[in-house]
């Protein structure tokens, strides 16, 4: 089973709202992500997990913030955000935190007023 | 220049052409590469992991050129099922970098 799920999958808030975006997986992979993707362009890391630990944060905006409770679930708390953050935020996990295929979930979809 | 570059197409073919899709990456360090597809409005899934040996699966055959750091997909017999956009991506030290994807359309 590769499956990946994220809930909510479509998420209206306004700029002073606070929300959060989850992710669960049950395949027993150690490696997850989170990505966000603009329309029409292809998706871009912003925060890797590896064994529970955040290992990557590309120079994200404090406004996001991750957060992960246990191996399976990943959560992504969303604080003061700006319109040109609406998109599409994917969730992966993969294996291990090395190279391995990485399994996307079906993502939710933001938008900020 | 970006670290992996693939050309955004689109490519418009007739059912039961043969399809090719390549990418060039910058990152000698990168170590593993990816072919995903990805539907309108839906989330990337995984085709086919590239290797230098070259793999094959049904229609689909990619390979991978380390010396020349391109990697590349070829679709037989393409289907109108095939349409959607391809995003060729590689790693280093677990990061995963897309390119921009191409488009493909597979006409009757």
């Amino acid at each position: 089973d590769t499956e990946v799920t994220q809930t909510p999958k479509h998420l209206v808030m306004g700029m002073t709202n606070k929300k959060s975006l989850k992710c669960e997986q049950h395949m027993g992979h150690r490696a997850m992500y989170w990505y966000k993707q603009k329309a029409k362009k292809p998706p871009e890391l912003m925060f890797v997990y590896s064994y529970e630990k955040l290992s990557i944060n590309e120079s994200v905006p404090s406004r996001f913030s991750p957060e992960c409770p246990n191996s399976s679930l990943l959560n992504l708390h969303l604080h003061a955000l700006q319109p040109e953050d609406s998109a599409l935020y994917l969730c992966a996990s993969s294996g291990g935190p090395g190279d391995n295929e990485q399994f996307f979930g079906p993502g939710t979809r933001l938008t900020v007023l | 220049r970006k670290e992996v570059e693939q050309d955004p197409g689109p490519f418009n073919v007739p059912e039961g052409a043969t399809v090719a899709f390549n990418c060039t990456y910058s990152n000698s360090a990168s170590q593993s590469f990816f072919w995903y597809r990805q539907d309108c409005r839906k989330e990337p899934k995984l085709l086919m992991s590239v290797y230098s040996s070259g793999n094959e699966d049904g229609r689909f055959t990619a390979q991978l050129n380390r010396a020349s750091q391109y990697i590349s997909l070829l679709i037989r017999d393409s289907k109108l099922s095939d349409s959607a956009t391809y995003l060729c991506g590689g790693t280093s030290y677990g990061k995963l970098t897309f390119g921009q994807g191409t488009i493909l359309t597979v006409h009757p």
